[in-house]
């Protein structure tokens, strides 16, 4: 069993549609992060939770550490969203992230 | 600030030949890490150095792959002899302490072998 999995592996939507996707891990963390990457491009940062919840313009992120789960929400999605959508996990070695194989997502017009 | 830089881009080698992929870190960043993503899979952990020291390389393929990260300078991944197998996306991510800080990725470096 891989100790981070995400779902949906991919994902239509329509525009203006409210987005979930859901990472579940089997590990201890001392931090989870949300990354984007776009077909071709570079890795950005989203967030990097420890607790709680955090949310930055249209995106938001929470954390249940006691479930192991947290999801990413896009609300109002719109065609620039569309992205592959990765968790990634520190597990405290203050070193490596080990990566969920992440959630395409194609948001339509 | 400018970002976490990677290069080149894009890099083509015959089978055989070396790859050398560079990574300039974030200013005032110590910490670099090297990840790999092959086609259709998901990005995995290779090496994280610091100034002039490895501290875990872990993910390195025992063979033909190298890393540093010099006093002056940019770390460099180098992979000898190329096989197709190496063909992939290599990402740097560099942060200012370990990663209970977020991680600043560049924009890859796409090796093909041809």
């Amino acid at each position: 069993k891989n100790e981070v999995e995400q779902s949906p592996q991919n994902l239509t939507a329509q525009e203006g549609e409210f987005i979930t996707i859901n990472c579940s891990y089997s590990v201890g963390i001392s931090a989870l992060h949300w990354l984007q990457q776009h077909p071709g491009g570079g890795i950005v940062s989203l967030f990097m939770l420890s607790s709680g919840k955090k949310k930055h313009g249209r995106l938001i992120a929470t954390i249940n550490i006691q479930e192991k789960h947290s999801s990413l929400h896009i609300t109002a999605s719109h065609p620039r969203d569309s992205a592959v959508y990765i968790c990634a996990l520190n597990t405290g070695t203050a070193s490596k992230l080990t990566f969920g194989t992440g959630t395409r997502l194609q948001v339509t017009l | 600030n400018a970002g976490v830089m990677q290069n080149p881009r894009h890099l083509v080698r015959r089978r055989g030949q070396e790859a050398r992929l560079r990574c300039s870190p974030m200013k005032g960043h110590s910490h670099v890490y090297w990840y790999r993503q092959l086609p259709e899979e998901g990005l995995k952990f290779m090496v994280y150095l610091q100034k002039e020291n490895i501290i875990d390389e872990s993910g390195m393929p025992k063979e033909r792959f190298s890393a540093e990260f010099p006093k002056e300078g940019p770390s460099i991944l180098r992979i000898q002899q190329v096989v197709r197998g190496d063909s992939a996306a290599y990402f740097c991510a560099s942060s200012p302490k370990n990663l209970n800080t977020e991680a600043f990725f560049g924009q890859g470096t796409r090796l093909t072998v041809v």
